[in-house]
């Protein structure tokens, strides 16, 4: 069985590009949620997919987008960067929408210079 | 003020030693409340989960909650050099998918 992956696992952008991040869910999990991970804070809820809608969102403006695949792999879009989105993005799987057996990927490191 | 409190450390202890871990938090929705290990250059990883008040033990961990006082523990027994990572409390209200984290404390055992 395997994990949650991660693609990729660092990365650097210019303030105003776009950037899109992967993440394949574990094997059997059909809900996938991201969070951002700012230097020396907890996670942050960016949003959740299941079934390829999104079911809940956290704080984030809307140039934070997602979309969720038929393989419930998953792919976080965020337009116009800005300094401040530097951190760590970790993706999240588990089977079902209400249940707190999250996986969590190793993260993708995003430093926006 | 944050939904959840969680002091930063960084903590040190020698090996072998109990160590306690707390948070504390405001919203009184919440129901369901986890801890969660993190290395470095890793994501979380779930240790323990907890609905409601009560005790639970895992091994040499145990977690519990007071939601009369809104604070919840972890404690690691025997702790090892191998337990040397960041620890996370997360909480989340019944019906909703988001989780709220603290900031996490970082945790050193001591050879």
């Amino acid at each position: 069985e395997t994990g949650v992956t991660q693609s990729p696992t660092h990365l650097i952008k210019t303030r105003g590009q776009q950037v899109t991040l992967r993440c394949s869910s574990q094997s059997g999990h059909n809900t996938v949620s991201w969070y951002q991970q700012a230097l020396g804070q907890g996670p942050q809820f960016i949003f959740q997919y299941y079934r390829e809608e999104e079911n809940g969102r956290g704080n984030f403006p809307p140039r934070f987008s997602g979309l969720q695949f038929p393989n419930y792999s998953s792919e976080l879009n965020v337009n116009a960067l800005e300094l401040d989105d530097s951190a760590l993005y970790l993706c999240a799987s588990s089977q079902g929408i209400f249940t707190y057996g999250y996986t969590f990927g190793s993260g993708t490191r995003l430093t926006v210079v | 003020q944050k939904e959840v409190e969680q002091d930063p450390g960084p903590l040190s202890v020698p090996e072998g030693a109990i160590v306690s871990l707390n948070c504390t938090y405001s919203n009184s929705a919440f129901q369901y409340f986890m801890w969660y290990r993190q290395y470095s250059r890793k994501g979380p990883e779930l240790l323990m989960y907890t609905y409601s008040s009560g005790n639970k033990e895992d091994g040499r961990f145990t977690a519990q909650v007071d939601k009369s006082s809104k604070y919840i523990s972890l404690f690691i027994r025997d702790s090892q050099p191998s337990d040397s990572a960041t620890y996370l409390c997360a909480m989340s209200e019944l019906g909703n998918e988001k989780l709220t984290f603290g900031t996490g404390t970082r945790l050193t055992i001591i050879p």
